[in-house]
């Protein structure tokens, strides 16, 4: 089945750093989202993006909807403790019936 | 405001028994979606449902699993004759509308353990 990759698998950073997550595919795909999970926890909506180019924030959080709409990335700015989860994207493809793909995972850890 | 709630959270289950898991959607919301998540993994789609309809089953293996969303009361993911491989945590996200550019919203999950 259609894939989305993200890597690296983990990241480490630094209580107060900006870090930036990038999420590709081989398909174009017509809405993104990205989310959060905590342990033990579903996933949680962060952002949404529905248009090719779009840049949308939500407080420290910015995502964009890469122009060839086959990538996304999402920028976590001045990271504190409570950052630390698993950050997944998905995708909705064309003519896909409402299903999203998800990828792996990024799992971020902040140093205090 | 209820989010999407799910029940229960863990269920173990013996194998050759059979699992029980129910999604109640946010207020509002008539589009029921259930994935599988497998640990070190994402979400895998499993099946769409509106109310009394399955709309999209692709994701959902052929044998003992089988999905409901009736007029009234929950949506019911049922798996008959549990394996081990069935052991994973199971999400059941709800949306107020269909097609590209729904957002989805998740549950809790239910984690099942399959001894």
């Amino acid at each position: 089945g259609q894939q989305l990759n993200q890597s690296p698998q983990s990241m480490f950073i630094q209580e107060g750093e900006d870090v930036s997550m990038n999420c590709t595919s081989s398909s174009i795909f017509n809405t993104w989202l990205w989310y959060k999970q905590d342990p033990g926890e579903g996933p949680v909506l962060l952002i949404a993006l529905y248009k090719a180019g779009e840049l949308t924030s939500n407080g420290r959080l910015t995502a964009q909807f890469g122009i060839t709409r086959k990538d996304s990335f999402l920028n976590i700015s001045a990271s504190i403790p409570s950052d630390v989860g698993i950050y997944f994207c998905a995708g909705q493809l064309t003519g896909a019936n409402s299903k999203l793909t998800f990828g792996k995972g990024i799992t971020l850890s902040v140093r205090p | 405001n209820a989010g999407v709630m799910q029940n229960p959270r863990h269920l173990v289950r013996r194998r050759g028994q059979e699992a029980r898991l129910r999604c109640s959607p946010m207020k509002g919301h008539s589009h029921v979606y259930w994935y599988r998540q497998l640990p070190e993994e994402g979400l895998k789609f499993m099946v769409y449902l509106q109310k009394e309809n399955i709309i999209d089953e692709s994701g959902m293996p052929k044998e003992r699993f089988s999905a409901e969303f009736p007029k009234e009361g929950p949506s019911i993911l049922r798996i008959q004759q549990v394996v081990r491989g069935d052991s994973a945590a199971y999400f059941c996200a709800s949306s107020n509308r269909e097609g590209l550019g729904n957002e989805q919203y998740f549950g809790p999950g239910t984690r099942l353990t399959v001894t």
